[in-house]
């Protein structure tokens, strides 16, 4: 009954090093989103997508990138991973518009990335 | 600038106390307040309110929301050592299709 996977539950990279992180939902959302959470400063949101092939920066998109080339995938990159860049990636998807039934965001289940 | 903030950040109680946690929030065109739970993976839905005064109410789980004074608390009763998470708060305006979200509470449920 997996509904949002991502696609790493643990990662360790290198400073410098180009990182993916994967995320796929079956529920046909129109909206995806990535988020890092932090102590302290709860969830961040990274960037986020409305649409095949659309992107919009969210609070802290410096350092990263994503790509939307499938409905049903979103991917963050990493152009070059720092130590600053540790952190929890949360992946979520939603319905394009809000309804009472809908329940808001579907979370993955997360990466733990570590730059080191 | 949409804005969340929940109190307290973190808690500490025995089982079978009762807890309540607090979320205000200033956003845009309020539509609606969302409560997760997170334990250790992905954050999972508890509530969604949208109108003033209702409760909601899922076993020893209840929330309610206070569009007037900008605020929600969530309750929970008779606390069990598998309450222990994070408990996070999310409010949806028209700025955007996404959530904000406050830091959330931490909650320790000792036996």
């Amino acid at each position: 009954d997996v509904k949002v996977t991502q696609s790493s539950r643990y990662l360790v990279k290198r400073t410098g090093e180009k990182v993916f992180l994967e995320c796929v939902q079956d529920m046909d959302h129109e909206n995806m989103f990535w988020y890092r959470q932090d102590p302290g400063l709860g969830l961040r949101l990274i960037y986020f997508s409305y649409d095949v092939k659309m992107k919009e920066k969210g609070d802290i998109p410096e350092g990263y990138s994503v790509s939307r080339e499938k409905k049903e995938r979103f991917s963050l990159i990493l152009e070059s991973a720092s130590t600053n860049q540790t952190s929890m990636y949360l992946c979520a998807s939603s319905f394009g518009r809000l309804r009472d039934d809908n329940y808001g965001y579907t979370f993955g289940s997360g990466t733990r990335l570590t730059v080191v | 600038e949409d804005k969340v903030v929940q109190s307290p950040l973190s808690l500490v109680v025995h089982e079978g106390d009762t807890v309540t946690l607090n979320c205000s929030y200033e956003v845009t065109n309020f539509r609606s307040l969302l409560w997760y739970k997170q334990e250790k993976k992905a954050p999972t839905f508890l509530f969604m309110l949208t109108s003033s005064g209702i409760e909601k109410k899922s076993g020893r789980l209840s929330s309610i929301l206070d569009k007037k004074e900008l605020f929600s608390i969530l309750n929970i009763t008779a606390t069990q050592t598998g309450d222990s998470a994070v408990y996070l708060c999310a409010v949806y305006g028209n700025y955007g299709q996404n959530f904000v979200f406050g830091p959330g509470t931490r909650l320790s449920v000792l036996p």
